[in-house]
């Protein structure tokens, strides 16, 4: 069973930093590209970033660029987002989501998921 | 980057009618379209992929059509537990932008 489970949410001050984790079981992680999706409170959904299988390939909305940085860890099965400068309108659900397609040696990102975790909150507020 | 727009944002309808959302890509994407369900409080869940294309386990009255600039999902015949807020999405390449969601409610 594919089991994502977000972690490192919480409270921060504007200007502040917070790492996300996904931890990932129930599929060959490495095989699979993987994306940070957000949910502000009551707001739509935005893709934010993702990474390819063997982390070679990342891609970052405009709104994140430069202050985001996406990782992974194949040995740990570990997705990671890195939140620098961050801002209130940064403050949302954290969601991380997995490719549908096993591209295992492809620098390839899908787009679009089939599993989703829980999500994390992230507040960003003085 | 091209922009998702999705229509209408909400409606209401009864149980037992065809239900229509539409969502329009600023620039033809061929057919890399998702079609995302988000019931109030969980997390989003995918239904249709390649425009048309129905994940495994999604009840057939969901279908999905269009490519290039213009997509359509269609519920044949809205259920109470098909309440939800449903997104568009595409995917032919990076950013893989959203649209603004549709809401939908019994009437």
């Amino acid at each position: 069973e594919v089991q994502l489970v977000e972690s490192g949410g919480g409270l921060v001050q504007p200007g502040g930093s917070l790492r996300l984790s996904c931890a990932a079981s129930g599929f060959t992680f490495s095989s699979y590209a993987m994306s940070w999706v957000r949910q502000a409170p009551g707001k739509g959904l935005e893709w934010v970033s993702a990474i390819s299988g063997s982390g070679g390939s990342t891609y970052y909305a405009d709104s994140v660029k430069g202050r985001f940085t996406i990782s992974r860890d194949n040995s740990k099965n570990t997705l990671y987002l890195q939140m620098n400068s961050l801002r209130a309108e940064d403050t949302a659900v954290y969601y991380c989501a997995k490719d549908p397609l096993a591209l295992r040696g492809r620098e390839i990102v899908v787009g679009y998921f089939d599993y989703w975790g829980q999500g994390t909150l992230v507040t960003v507020s003085s | 980057d091209i922009q998702m727009t999705q229509s209408p944002s909400s409606l209401s309808a009864s149980v037992g009618d065809r239900v229509t959302i539409t969502c329009r890509a600023s620039q033809g994407i061929s057919n890399y379209l998702a079609w995302y369900q988000q019931k109030p409080g969980k997390v989003p869940k995918l239904l249709i992929y390649a425009a048309s294309t129905l994940q495994s386990g999604v009840p057939s009255r969901f279908s999905g059509s269009g490519s290039g600039t213009d997509f359509t999902l269609t519920i044949s015949s809205l259920q109470p537990e098909d309440v939800a807020t449903y997104y568009c999405q595409k995917y032919n390449s990076a950013p893989f932008t959203f649209g603004g969601g549709t809401k939908v409610e019994i009437k």
